[in-house]
């Protein structure tokens, strides 16, 4: 079952505009990590945060995290037509194993 | 480096027909391996993971079965397909433990018609 939900589903920007995606989850979790795909191929990691971290930056991307509202965000500052995927938070609760949600499909236009 | 290796990239099969997905592994030793199915527009469901050869745990009741004949592959089989079986199925890896990530094969796209 899934257990990140992923918000807004679909998300269209031009290039150099910010990219905010959401991730609400419903039990407790040791780490939370996000991921992108681009159409038909893998997944790739980018990023993960601990439970008891609130905020985490890697190159353009910052993500955040509120363990008492169970949601994270993922930022994407200055897009650019390379962004274009879809993006997808995964938490770790105990037993580490991921659970993933829907997704967000990100389109930057240039 | 580590890579992993999906095979094969695409397939077509009728219904009731067989079904072997193979997975390698390189450049790692003892990873914890996974498959997953991803329904289009859809996130990713785990079906099996593997802790070590021969260990295999089952997430979700199906069709499906999968193997670990040695450590660093990873092989998704059916007897018979059914037309819900038609997906993309990834195959990762990782370390294990809380903090793990998991790194990707590029997926093997399945029809079954």
């Amino acid at each position: 079952s899934q257990q990140g939900e992923e918000d807004p589903q679909a998300l269209s920007i031009q290039e150099g505009e910010n990219a905010t995606m959401n991730c609400s989850y419903k039990t407790s979790i040791n780490n939370l990590q996000w991921y992108r795909q681009n159409s038909g191929r893998g997944l790739v990691h980018l990023i993960l945060i601990r439970s008891n971290e609130r905020e985490k930056h890697s190159g353009r991307l910052r993500v955040t995290l509120d363990t008492s509202k169970k949601s994270s965000s993922l930022l994407i500052t200055a897009s650019r037509a390379a962004d274009t995927a879809s993006y997808f938070c995964a938490t770790v609760s105990y037993g580490n194993k991921l659970v993933f949600g829907a997704g967000t499909i990100l389109r930057v236009k240039s | 480096s580590q890579t992993i290796h999906q095979w094969p990239a695409t397939l077509v099969q009728p219904v009731g027909s067989p079904l072997s997905l193979e997975c390698t592994v390189e450049g790692t030793s003892n990873p914890n391996l996974y498959w997953y199915r991803q329904a289009a527009g859809r996130g990713l469901q785990l079906l099996f993971y593997s802790v070590g050869i021969g260990q295999i745990s089952s997430e979700v009741p199906q069709n499906l079965s999968a193997s670990r004949p040695q450590d660093r592959q990873f092989i998704l089989s059916s007897k018979k397909l059914l037309l819900s079986d038609s997906g993309f199925y990834l195959c990762a890896w990782g370390t294990g433990g809380s903090s793990d990530t998991q790194y990707f094969g590029p997926g093997t796209r399945l029809t079954v018609l």
